[in-house]
């Protein structure tokens, strides 16, 4: 059974980056076949897909947060990451993890860790 | 504003069946069949429900099915249980510009 666990920081300041591990286990990230993807929700709100990132470290990022995202692996640890960078309240939201195949099947997810931007 | 339209709410009572639509464009539910639905209760993480359309996973009973047709995929619940109120959220596959996810703004079933 694949599990995930996002851990960072719950409280960011303004302007700053926000770096959250996603850890992985029972399955290994280096073993191919998945990607690996980080997803957003802002409280009430819907799902935003952030990136994700393949075991090579391929990576593909939504648009509109392209600029300021950048998502990573390490492989030796079973772990990827990500920054966010500049942040503003606007990014304060629920980040959750989670294993993606077929490009759009999330089909293990994290329990999610809630991000608070304010000073 | 989400790249998918899902209406904001839809209700049904036990026993019942409901159905959540999606709709997007021809770049993205209407072009490809990676359509997948997600379950969503209350202060927990989202569940797969549905995958490429209409392909159950492992564990998620037949009650619930997937389609699509043209732009709009619809999610089907039938023989409603009060344990299936929850928020539902679609996704699609896109490449209008670089291969990426879309995700719709997300449905509240309430189970009268």
């Amino acid at each position: 059974q694949v599990q995930l666990q996002e851990s960072g920081p719950g409280l960011v300041k303004p302007s700053q980056t926000l770096s959250l591990t996603c850890t992985v286990s029972g399955g290994s990230i280096s073993s191919g076949g998945y990607y690996w993807s980080w997803i957003r929700q802002h409280p009430g709100k819907g799902l935003e897909w952030i990136g994700y990132i393949y075991y090579s470290g391929s990576t593909y990022y939504n648009p509109s947060l392209k600029s300021r995202v950048t998502i990573s692996v390490d492989t030796s640890k079973n772990q990827f990451s990500l920054k966010l960078s500049s942040v503003t309240a606007a990014d304060t939201a629920v980040y959750y993890c989670a294993r993606v195949s077929g490009y759009t099947r999330f089909d293990y997810w994290g329990q999610g860790t809630l991000v608070t931007v304010s000073s | 504003q989400s790249a998918l339209t899902q209406p904001p709410s839809v209700s049904g009572s036990p026993g019942q069946s409901v159905t959540i639509s999606c709709t997007g464009t021809s770049s993205d539910v209407g072009s490809y069949n990676r359509v997948s639905w997600y379950q969503q209760p209350p202060g927990t993480a989202p569940k797969l429900m549905i995958y490429e359309v209409s392909n159950r996973p492992s564990g998620v009973p037949d009650r619930f099915s997937g389609s699509k047709s043209g732009n709009t995929a619809s999610l089907t619940i039938s023989g409603l249980q009060a344990e299936d109120e929850a928020d539902y959220y679609c996704s699609s596959y896109t490449s209008s510009s670089t291969p990426r996810v879309v995700f719709g703004g997300g449905t509240k079933l309430t189970v009268l």
